[in-house]
């Protein structure tokens, strides 16, 4: 089963990028059909669909997002990246990197998800 | 797109059954059979128990059913038990310009 793990920065100061990385326990995201998505959950607070990439390269966003971010492959064959530009504290949250296993439609192989703060 | 509605709490004694729902509108819920359910436990990462509607994935118990009406999703939780206390998000597909919504969450108490 494959299994996914967060790895970033866990401070970013206000107006700065959030980079955070995804490993997957595959050879390459390049293989197979999946999405491979963000997910993130301010604190006490619910989730928050970010956007996703197929394997193919292709990528789609939330919309209320999408002026900010950018979902890339990299920065080995088995990784994915986000980038978040513009951040300010309501961007701090919990962030999930995430897959559809049974589905495209469903997120159902989940990383623990990594903290990010934002503050200076 | 705003978030599917979710009751904030619902609770129940062990043994009871309880349903939880999950409203949206004709752009999401009820224009496609693609609603998924997620446990969270505090401090862990969500965990899938419905998708496409009613399915449920190996290894998650039967006790867990989801339905559709409309634009309204449930799930129902058949004999409660302790280990079910914790957070409940809904999430529909909502086509190719939102794309994914989540419901606002439901807390889940055994009494």
């Amino acid at each position: 089963q494959v299994q996914l793990q967060e790895s970033g920065p866990g401070l970013v100061k206000p107006s700065q990028t959030l980079s955070l990385t995804c490993t997957v326990s595959t050879d390459s995201i390049s293989s197979g059909s999946y999405y491979w998505t963000w997910i993130r959950q301010p604190a006490g607070k619910g989730l928050e669909w970010i956007g996703r990439m197929y394997s193919s390269g292709s990528t789609d966003y939330n919309p209320s997002l999408k002026s900010r971010v950018t979902i890339s492959p990299g920065p080995s064959n088995n990784q994915f990246s986000l980038r978040l530009t513009s951040v300010t504290a309501s961007d701090t949250a919990v962030y999930y990197c995430a897959t559809g296993g049974v589905s495209w439609y469903v997120f159902d192989l989940w990383g623990q998800g990594t903290l990010v703060t934002v503050s200076s | 797109q705003s978030a599917l509605t979710q009751p904030a709490s619902v609770s129940g004694s062990p043994g009871q059954s309880i349903t939880i729902s999950c409203t949206g509108t004709s752009s999401d819920v009820g224009n496609y059979n693609l609603v998924s359910w997620y446990q969270q436990h505090p401090g862990k990462a969500p965990k899938i128990i419905i998708y496409e509607g009613s399915k449920r994935p190996s290894g998650v118990s039967d006790r867990f059913s989801g339905s559709k009406s409309g634009n309204t999703a449930s799930l129902t939780i058949f004999g409660l038990q302790a280990e079910d206390e914790a957070d409940y998000y809904c999430c529909s597909y909502a086509g190719s310009t939102t794309f994914y919504v989540f419901g606002t969450g439901t807390r889940v108490t055994v009494l």
